[in-house]
């Protein structure tokens, strides 16, 4: 079975360009969650959907905004690009809204000259 | 505020040299505690959750246990191939089911 899949795998921007990432959840995974990874760290929470809608949002500026489509795929949108939105996107899966395990993509690294 | 504090940053292990990676953390009505191993340039795998003191899962050479306030992530016997960066994170009772992790600890087994 095919686990969560990202694109674009690497992406490179400059300051003030938007970005968009997207993501596929496991096959019947309703549940998608998005992090940010900085080198050195731990992901770090910036939302969460379940069956379209946001059910939870990090400390993250308005800059980030994300949606999940009927086939439970999601994309994550920053815009205005800051030196500091350099990092691993991570999205993952789980089945349901619950304390079920939450599976990980190999996510996008993107770069901000 | 949900915390996870893990030690040590990193350690060097000989290959059979048994050992424990320590998990501290403070939350406010524990749903999870979740263990997941990232390598080089990948997403984090999932490789346990822990909901209760008392606690304890194994998958090989690893045995995760849970108490109140931490977990241990035990290496009995490590081969190379388990160098890795182990992450630990918790899921409170907040309400969202977000994951709060800690910094990882990167583990080196030397063959």
């Amino acid at each position: 079975d095919a686990g969560v899949t990202q694109s674009p795998t690497h992406l490179i921007k400059t300051r003030g360009q938007h970005v968009t990432l997207r993501c596929s959840p496991i096959s019947g995974h309703k549940s998608v969650s998005w992090y940010q990874q900085v080198l050195g760290q731990g992901p770090q929470f910036i939302f969460q959907y379940y069956e379209k809608e946001e059910r939870g949002r990090g400390n993250f500026p308005d800059r980030f905004s994300a949606r999940q489509f009927p086939n439970y795929s999601s994309e994550l949108n920053v815009n205005a690009l800051l030196l500091g939105d350099s990092a691993l996107y991570l999205c993952a899966s789980s089945t349901l809204m619950g304390n079920q395990p939450q599976h990980f993509g190999d996510g996008t690294r993107l770069s901000i000259l | 505020e949900d915390q996870v504090t893990q030690s040590p940053e990193a350690l060097r292990l000989q290959e059979g040299e048994s050992s424990s990676l320590n998990c501290s953390y403070t939350v406010s009505g524990l749903r999870g505690l979740f263990w997941y191993r990232q390598d080089p340039g990948k997403g984090p795998e999932f490789l346990f959750t822990l909901y209760s003191a008392g606690e304890e899962k194994e998958k090989e050479r690893l045995k995760a246990t849970l108490t109140k306030k931490e977990s241990f992530l035990h290496i009995t016997a490590p081969k190379p191939e388990d160098s890795a960066t182990y992450l630990c994170a918790v899921q409170g009772g907040g309400s969202n089911y977000k994951l709060t992790f800690g910094k990882g600890t990167l583990l080196t087994v030397n063959p």
